[in-house]
């Protein structure tokens, strides 16, 4: 079946340091890939997505490029800030008997300090 | 393997019925339960949070009476749409969680419900 694997942390970063999360997966056909964040006491939001090899999917100053050949999705930021701190979840979504199932990796916490 | 088992993965029922949804830990007990509802090209919404042995903490805008949830023990939580319509077919996923002080959340495969 259809799976994703990232880190599990916590990673421990300085304010303005780099940032990468690890996320590869398996699947099967071409699914859609996801980055979702979770802020201490909220539910998760969708962050980024790229729906197909190559794109590149950014916000916030998050950036992650979907890459067929390693299947992997890693998330980029290159100046972190106390406020990204949060757990990441990476996803997948994929047809199933034609409707879009979501897998997800199991979140990395970042903890950002000043 | 799995280590969240959600059941059934997909469900097919009239309107006016009531549909419950399994989420179970299989290997380890879960302080905390979460249940997610995903409408078709958007992202989840979290619809609740959990607690062993204590009330579910309900998201604004969600029903308490619609969506009831249990969680009774330690590896067991459940989701019951109370007299479903078709606007509440949807994809619904759960998560549980270790221990509050980690971050980790296990994922279920998720139900898929369509009311008729």
């Amino acid at each position: 079946g259809d799976s994703v694997t990232q880190m599990e942390g916590p990673v421990t970063l300085s304010e303005e340091a780099f940032l990468t999360i690890n996320c590869t997966y398996t699947a099967t056909g071409y699914p859609s890939l996801f980055w979702y964040v979770q802020y201490p006491g909220e539910g998760l939001q969708l962050l980024l997505k790229a729906t197909k090899a190559d794109d590149k999917g950014s916000n916030k100053g998050f950036e992650a490029t979907y890459r067929k050949e390693t299947t992997s999705f890693h998330l980029e930021k290159g100046s972190v800030q106390v406020s990204d701190s949060a757990v990441y979840f990476c996803a997948l979504t994929a047809n199933s008997g034609g409707y879009q199932k979501v897998t997800f990796g199991i979140g990395t916490k970042l903890q950002v300090i000043p | 393997g799995a280590v969240v088992s959600q059941h059934p993965s997909w469900v097919i029922c009239k309107s006016g019925t009531s549909v419950k949804i399994e989420c179970r830990s299989l290997d380890f007990q879960a302080t905390t339960m979460f249940w997610y509802r995903q409408f078709p090209k958007q992202s989840l919404m979290l619809m609740a949070t959990s607690n062993e042995g204590s009330k579910a903490t309900y998201e604004q805008g969600v029903e308490k009476d619609k969506f009831l949830i249990n969680h009774a023990s330690l590896t067991l939580s459940t989701l019951t749409v109370t007299s479903a319509h078709p606007e509440d077919s949807s994809f619904y996923i759960c998560s549980a969680r270790r221990d509050r002080a980690l971050s980790a959340q296990h994922f279920g495969d998720g139900t898929r419900l369509s009311i008729l």
